[in-house]
């Protein structure tokens, strides 16, 4: 079965400090892409960061990096220094090679405290 | 930023009412999809073109009907809805439905209420 986990469900994280969202997956596929999106409470889905399954190195995007651990299938999102625009839904997605849909997960909502 | 947008952006209408959702994307794509997203539940795919054919469309109720005119603009036709179809109806674009690699960009979302 093709699944995101997002366990999660909310976080509260003092401003300034580095937040660590968990992500882990499941797919057969051996090649995927693996995304995250950030919702704030305006709705819009806003895309963050990308790993494909045969990068090398983790992604990095400004202050998010994407921590790649294929042997766990895990993909964790970490925000530096955070800051209280950060506060938001954060949804993880996959996208296996077998089908064209991303496969999302239930979300995590962050609450960045000044 | 301003490459997907979507009109309008709050709703609200009767279940006997008829109304449509815009999306219109300056990307340059050949992909949209139609997203619904109710409070609790995770994004649900409800259609996507691609090059304005319709590949997928995952056991959508017939009172919603999609059409994609050209590859720059999409619509989502409601009538005759009920209660249980408010939600956010997010729509997005991607390049190509074929990489692994394609992000989906998202537009704001259409808030609907139905009463």
């Amino acid at each position: 079965a093709q699944k995101i986990t997002q366990t999660q469900p909310g976080m509260f994280v003092q401003e300034k400090e580095a937040v660590t969202l968990d992500c882990t997956y499941d797919t057969s596929d051996q090649s995927y892409g693996l995304f995250w999106y950030k919702q704030p409470s305006s709705g819009e889905m806003i895309f963050l960061i990308y790993q494909g399954s045969y990068d090398e190195q983790n992604a990095t995007e400004g202050r998010y990096s994407l921590n790649f651990q294929k042997a766990r299938k895990s993909a964790n999102l970490v925000i530096s220094a955070s800051q209280l625009g950060d506060s938001a839904m954060y949804f993880c997605a996959m996208r296996p090679d077998s089908n064209y849909q991303l496969i999302w997960g239930a979300g995590t909502k962050l609450i960045i405290k000044p | 930023e301003t490459g997907v947008t979507q009109t309008p952006r709050h709703l609200v209408m009767g279940m006997t009412n008829k109304k449509s959702l815009k999306c219109e994307q300056h990307l340059g794509h050949n992909a949209m999809y139609w997203y619904k997203q109710s409070a609790k539940k995770p994004l649900e795919l409800m259609f996507v073109y691609s090059l304005e054919e319709r590949v997928e469309n995952n056991s959508v109720p017939s009172r919603f009907s999609p059409e994609c005119p050209n590859s720059s603009h999409l619509f989502l036709h409601l009538h005759t809805l009920q209660p249980e179809d408010s939600a956010l109806y997010l729509c997005a674009s991607s390049q190509d439905l074929i990489a692994v690699k394609e992000t989906q960009y998202f537009g704001p979302g259409t808030r609907l209420l139905v009463l």
